[in-house]
């Protein structure tokens, strides 16, 4: 019984490359978030996708990120062009319905993106 | 802006005492609040939560308490068990999105 699986767990890049992180939401989950963990501050909510759509994409920066759920395969979370800035832990959390109110979250253990 | 605070960044106590971690918010569309635990090198993981038209949710040896007057709500741990050390995140649901506290470092000496 898998939960939230994502990969990479640590992930490296050199500045203007670009990273890909890789969430699978847990079995029965259509309903997928991204959040992003700053050194020594809280999740900050970034993006909220259903199969195929994106509901709400207020906390993602305008520019270089982007997220997509396609009808197969796991969701992904791309950062063009990264910067030292982008340096973070990213966290998936999957859901079976939407919102958070009545439905918990289940987060994955992250991705470490380490900006050089 | 900081819509959830939590203003303690740390917290020791000693094993088989209580544990109280505060958490402050300012936007009354809150509707839902939550807490999740979170170790090292894994993701959150969801402890207990509380709607905003209740005042007290307990679990176990974990009770929230919600003032929705004061705009606060505190996470009650007892007995306090050295396992129980991690960090803890409180988070407040409006629309789609959980926003979190900056969390508290909770240690529990044996």
């Amino acid at each position: 019984n898998a939960g939230v699986m994502q990969n990479p767990r640590h992930l490296v890049r050199r500045r203007g490359q670009e990273a890909r992180l890789r969430c699978s939401p847990m079995k029965g989950h259509s309903h997928v978030y991204w959040y992003r963990q700053l050194p020594e501050e809280g999740l900050k909510f970034m993006v909220y996708l259903q199969k195929e759509n994106i509901i709400d994409e207020s906390g993602m920066p305008k520019e270089r990120f982007s997220a997509e759920f396609p009808k197969e395969g796991p969701s992904i979370l791309r950062i063009q062009q990264v910067v030292r800035g982008d340096s973070a832990a990213y966290f998936c959390a999957s859901s079976r319905g939407r919102g958070a109110t009545n439905e918990k979250l289940f987060f994955g253990s992250g991705t470490q993106l380490s900006v050089l | 802006d900081q819509q959830v605070k939590q203003n303690s960044p740390s917290l020791s106590v000693q094993e088989g005492r209580i544990s109280i971690l505060n958490c402050d918010y300012t936007n009354s569309m809150f509707d839902y609040f939550l807490w999740y635990k979170k170790y090292p090198a894994e993701g959150p993981t969801f402890l207990i939560s509380i709607s905003s038209i209740k005042d007290k949710n307990e679990d176990g040896r974990f009770t929230v308490f919600l003032n929705k007057s004061a705009k606060h709500l505190s996470l009650h741990i007892v007995p306090s068990q050295p396992g129980d050390s991690a960090v803890y995140f409180c988070a407040a649901n409006a629309g789609n999105m959980l926003t979190f506290g900056g969390g508290t470092r909770l240690m529990v000496k044996p």
